[in-house]
């Protein structure tokens, strides 16, 4: 079956623009995760959803980043009026559900460069 | 939550068992340590779980010591492809979520 899957896989845009990052996670898995891995660090949790809801939006760096998540599916990232900081890889990842000890199946990335 | 400790890097010879120590001291009873490797240019991938006993599964094994401040991760027969960055994590109460935190890890580079 298919696997986590992101878009786009590469992204470089300037400063101050806005983009999205989207993830389709495995079909049945009801959460679904962020993360932003810049270079040569580990990496940093962003959110969360269990189905459409994000309980946990603790980690998002400031209010030009945000999130949504539709249909128990797919979810964009969306990072406003970017800037070079952001620049960094964006990973997805989805289990089955979010209050279990089941483990998380990772995308392979957005890699974003901000000019 | 729990922060983790590992060695910053390792060699490994092909063929023979990496160990790959993480120290958990503050690690609470309901805490579940999980092992996670991210292969250059990829995704991170799960490895292994536990809680208190050991586990084994077709990738690696867990020892976790009887006090659960520290466990190790046995790869047992190293290959090339098994060169990798790998994350020990303690994941938080089932109520926080599934968040998983990652440290620095241990970046292992399995020789010839």
């Amino acid at each position: 079956g298919a696997g986590v899957s992101q878009s786009p896989s590469n992204k470089v845009t300037e400063k101050g623009k806005d983009v999205e990052l989207r993830c389709d996670p495995i079909s049945g898995h009801t959460a679904l995760y962020w993360y932003r891995q810049r270079l040569g660090q580990g990496l940093e949790f962003l959110i969360y959803f269990q189905g459409n809801s994000a309980p946990d939006k603790s980690g998002l760096p400031s209010d030009r980043f945000s999130a949504e998540r539709t249909g128990e599916s797919v979810s964009t990232l969306t990072i406003q009026r970017t800037q070079q900081e952001d620049s960094a890889v964006y990973l997805c990842a989805s289990s089955l559900e979010a209050y279990a000890y089941n483990e998380q199946f990772f995308g392979p990335g957005t890699r974003l460069t901000v000019l | 939550d729990a922060k983790t400790t590992q060695p910053p890097s390792m060699d490994c010879a092909e063929g023979r068992a990496a160990n790959l120590p993480c120290n958990h001291s503050t690690i609470s009873g309901n805490e579940y340590v999980y092992w996670y490797r991210q292969i250059h240019s990829q995704g991170p991938q799960y490895i292994i779980h536990g809680l208190k006993n050991n586990e084994t599964n077709e990738m690696a094994s867990l020892i976790i010591t009887e006090d659960r401040k520290s466990s190790t991760l046995i790869l047992p027969h190293a290959t090339l492809r098994d060169t990798a960055v790998y994350y020990c994590i303690v994941r938080p109460s089932k109520a926080a979520g599934n968040k998983l935190t990652f440290g620095g890890g241990t970046r292992v580079l399995v020789k010839p």
